[in-house]
């Protein structure tokens, strides 16, 4: 089945300042990478996904790129905010013999924004 | 459009009892999948349906299990609670199978004492 590692496990950011959290995959069939981010206490939320025919979408503060060769994906937030603090998971499809079922997701990685 | 609903959002049951929880999808997604959140192990997929079928299964034991109905709410029901099957069970809904943009209900906290 399909393995993602997620890195770092905690970020912590100077507010305004970027922030990067990087995701490995396993299964070269995956071409589907969406990223979470879930506040305590809350639901995870969609913030933005990928899919592999393309190698980098934006929107507004938050980018996603995609290195199918190497088998990775990173989320990277520029100017970061108060509000951007909550874990942020990136996720990947599993697949079977049927195709695509379910998403495998990476441990989370804690984002701090320091004030 | 009305978001992922999840009923019951609390529940506490004791060791050996079995419980039923239950999703209600995004009008017009008939994709919904199930995932136990705890500390530990994070998020795990537990099963997806797709029109009333179940597509997949993650590792998990026989006792759980699911189905869905034809307006696409899903229901999943554990038998025989353990200590360990405390967590918060997320369900998602989505218009295509496979885990594409998933939305994910609030949740159900379950507690097993």
């Amino acid at each position: 089945g399909e393995n993602v590692e997620q890195h770092p496990s905690t970020l912590s950011v100077q507010e305004g300042d970027s922030a990067v959290i990087k995701c490995t995959y396993s299964d070269s069939a995956s071409n589907y990478f969406p990223w979470y981010k879930q506040e305590l206490g809350k639901r995870p939320q969609l913030i933005i996904d990928i899919r592999s025919n393309v190698g980098e979408k934006k929107d507004q503060r938050i980018a996603v790129t995609l290195n199918k060769t190497a088998k990775h994906f990173s989320l990277h937030i520029t100017e970061t905010q108060p509000e951007d603090s909550a874990v942020y998971f990136c996720a990947a499809p599993m697949y079977s013999g049927g195709g695509a079922d379910g998403l495998t997701f990476g441990k989370g990685t804690h984002l701090i924004i320091q004030p | 459009k009305a978001g992922v609903t999840q009923t019951p959002r609390y529940l506490i049951k004791t060791r050996g009892q079995q419980v039923t929880l239950s999703c209600s999808p995004i009008s017009g997604h008939r994709s919904v999948s199930w995932y136990q959140q705890t500390p530990g192990q994070g998020l795990q997929f537990l099963f997806e349906y797709f029109s009333e079928t179940q597509r997949n299964k993650g590792n998990f034991p026989g006792r759980f299990s699911g189905r869905q109905f034809s307006n696409s709410r899903s229901e999943m029901n554990v038998s025989t609670l353990e200590l360990g099957d405390s967590a918060l069970y997320l369900c998602a809904s989505s218009f295509e199978s496979g885990g594409y943009e998933q939305f994910f209900g609030p949740g159900t906290r379950l507690t097993v004492l």
